[in-house]
């Protein structure tokens, strides 16, 4: 079974540039959700998605930031324009939607690194 | 005020001793979920272990066991026989409400992480 895919693994781009990244969930998993790690500080939570539909958006930054998940599959996070502070790690995760939430662990990707110059 | 607390920054253990790494939570919710990631330098977050708050016992994966007191609001990672391939960056996290109900939103907060290290 393949595991959560990201792309792309790095991005270099300057500030006021547009930058999607995209994540590809574990096949057959609805939920999927986005965090970031910004150097030096926690891992945040950004948003979740429950197939295709924005279950929780409260750690989204602003209005910079726009996540999608057409069609409940994979999901894409822009970001525009882009500034400084958005660099980091954006890290991606799935979790199937059967059962308790007790028994849903998240299984992370390899995660995006964004660096804005 | 921080929700996951992890007062260790970095840790260095000789290979073979059994490693402890501290994480305490901050909730008033009954119901909860306590996880445990390494991230190893390859960068991916691994998932090692689960404690939900009304389990009975605590939770064991192989080497890796959650030493949870409940009371104390914390749960603490054991490594047992720690290996060369252990070192990385271990984070806890932390999952609040409706644990045991089939919905809801369910982002994870995590601590900053402690970086383990074991020597030969």
């Amino acid at each position: 079974e393949a595991g959560v895919t990201q792309f792309p693994s790095h991005s270099v781009i300057e500030k006021g540039q547009t930058v999607t990244l995209r994540c590809d969930p574990i096949s057959g998993h609805d939920n999927l959700y986005w965090y970031r790690r910004v150097m030096g500080k926690e891992i945040k939570f950004l948003l979740h998605f429950v197939k295709e539909s924005k279950q929780d958006e409260s750690g989204m930054p602003n209005n910079r930031f726009l996540a999608e998940r057409t069609g409940g599959t994979y999901s894409t996070l822009k970001v525009q324009p882009a500034e400084l502070e958005d660099s980091g790690v954006y890290f991606c995760a799935s979790s199937h939607g059967q059962g308790y939430r007790s028994t849903r662990e998240q299984y992370f990707g390899p995660g995006t690194r964004l660096t804005v110059t | 005020a921080q929700k996951i607390t992890q007062t260790q920054p970095g840790m260095f253990v000789q290979e073979k001793e059994a490693v402890t790494l501290d994480c305490t939570y901050d909730t008033s919710d009954p119901s909860y979920g306590l996880f445990w990631y390494k991230q190893p330098s390859s960068g991916e977050m691994i998932f090692l272990i689960y404690q939900g708050s009304y389990d009975q016992q605590n939770a064991t994966e192989g080497r890796y066991s959650l030493n949870f007191q409940k009371a104390r609001k914390s749960a603490n990672l054991v490594i047992s026989a720690s290996q060369l391939g252990d070192s990385a960056m271990y984070f806890c996290a932390m999952r609040e409400g409706h644990e045991y109900s089939g919905g809801g939103a369910d982002g994870l907060t995590f601590g900053k992480g402690t970086h383990l290290i074991i020597q030969p």
